[in-house]
């Protein structure tokens, strides 16, 4: 039983491309997050939803839309692909929005050719 | 200066050593602390919460210093299987509640 699943867990595409990833939590959390991890490894957080409505947007370019149908779901959209989003992808969740206890799935590595 | 900064190691330590990590941030006013770690291709996890007081959990020793601004973990009586990224994270409560992560102190635990 995966408190927090991503599906795929590797995606291959072309620049260009339009790609979608999936995140679901079993653990009845208000809140999710998408975080990106880059070659150099910094952890940086993309969006936070509570409840399905968006908390936090941080400055990332409008090809990335985050959409949460329900509060256990939070899928993440990039349209046009490029190198630079060349990445990992974690999903996360807390209890409430803020805590610092979130826990992450497995993470989606993304690679752009 | 950056939000959250450490010293990215590598720290090559022999099995049963104590090993120490700080970390650094740079706003005054973040009010919780966290030491996440994290295996090599995998999801970080939370190790432990930092509080004022310090605190510690079997083995691990988290310490803050809110005049200083920096974080402290020590590992003692080390295993092979600490051998991980530990990363240093920091609630930026002004900013929404975001956590910030540090780019993490890679920690080797040798036989």
């Amino acid at each position: 039983d995966t408190a927090v699943s991503q599906t795929p867990k590797y995606l291959v595409t072309q620049m260009g491309n339009d790609k979608s990833i999936k995140c679901e939590q079993n653990l009845g959390h208000d809140t999710m997050y998408w975080y990106k991890q880059d070659s150099k490894k910094f952890l940086k957080i993309m969006f936070s939803y509570n409840n399905k409505e968006l908390i936090i947007n941080e400055t990332v370019p409008n090809r990335f839309s985050p959409k949460s149908p329900d509060k256990a779901h939070l899928n993440l959209h990039i349209n046009s692909l490029e190198l630079g989003d060349s990445a990992v992808y974690f999903c996360a969740s807390s209890l409430h929005h803020g805590l610092g206890e979130q826990y992450f799935g497995p993470g989606t590595r993304l690679t752009v050719t | 200066r950056k939000e959250v900064e450490q010293d990215p190691g590598p720290f090559n330590v022999p099995e049963g050593a104590t090993v120490a990590f700080n970390c650094t941030y740079s706003n005054s006013a973040s009010q919780s602390f966290f030491w996440y770690r994290q295996d090599c291709r995998k999801e970080p996890k939370l190790l432990m919460s930092v509080y004022s007081s310090g605190n510690e959990d079997g083995r691990f020793t988290a310490q803050l210093n809110r005049a200083s601004q920096y974080i402290s973990l020590l590992i003692r009586d080390s295993k092979l299987s600490d051998s991980a990224t530990y990363l240093c994270v920091v609630n930026m409560a002004e900013y929404g509640n975001k956590l910030v992560f540090g780019a993490g102190t890679i920690l080797r635990v040798k036989s």
